[in-house]
């Protein structure tokens, strides 16, 4: 079955430097969610989106930003990059559904390192 | 921790063994999800139990939910040494899409 489908699995960048973010949901699936996790940390919900709309917003800073586009793919673009932005950035998908119970799916994550 | 507290942080167990862990909350939900991860890997999802449940089984997994309390345990019976992972637990509230994870539990299965 597919999965969402994150790229770059893997990310060097520099401070101040800008990097973006892929992700494509599992097909038909109409929400997508980004989250941050630090080494030996929990996932922290950055933002959602759902149909396209930003639904929900987490501890996202400023410095990114997130949209999610026609073909429900979604890229987080984060710029002005920190040492402390090194982290692995999930992606999930889920099916919006009216009664707002969502089995979340998440691809294997993109590692983002600063130096 | 964005939702609440996973206990034990870490457990340690033999193969065979079962593993009890749990997870606290603290804004009303109207589901909780758990998850293993494995280390560098995604979230794996294992199981969701709604708000108007109280128990759920799936294989060697065994989920509970005490929404007057506001916490939640996982219950992996017979455990293997591939189960060794971090276990979360996640919530979400009626009509959004912002799940929120605790802060997890490190489970080691010895062989």
């Amino acid at each position: 079955a597919a999965g969402v489908i994150q790229s770059p699995r893997h990310l060097i960048k520099e401070k101040r430097e800008t990097a973006t973010l892929k992700c494509y949901p599992i097909p038909r699936h109409d929400t997508v969610y980004w989250y941050q996790q630090g080494p030996g940390q929990d996932p922290q919900f950055l933002i959602s989106f759902y149909e396209k709309m930003q639904s929900d917003k987490g501890s996202i800073p400023d410095r990114f930003s997130a949209q999610q586009f026609s073909d429900y793919h979604s890229e987080l673009n984060m710029s002005s990059l920190e040492l402390g932005d090194s982290a692995l950035y999930f992606c999930a998908s889920s099916l919006g559904t009216p009664t707002g119970i969502h089995t979340i799916y998440f691809g294997e994550g993109s590692w983002l390192t600063v130096v | 921790s964005q939702q609440g507290e996973e206990d034990p942080q870490a457990l340690s167990i033999q193969e065979g063994e079962n593993a009890t862990m749990n997870c606290s909350y603290k804004t009303s939900i109207n589901n909780l999800q758990w998850y293993r991860q494995n280390s560098g890997r995604g979230l794996v999802h294992l199981i969701l139990i709604r708000s108007n449940e109280r128990e759920k089984h799936s294989g060697r997994l065994r989920v509970t939910l005490d929404t007057s309390k506001k916490s939640s345990s996982l219950l992996i019976t017979a455990s293997r040494a591939a189960d060794t992972a971090s276990y979360f637990c996640a919530t979400g509230n009626t009509g959004g899409f912002k799940t929120i994870f605790g802060a997890g539990t490190r489970l080691f299965v010895k062989a």
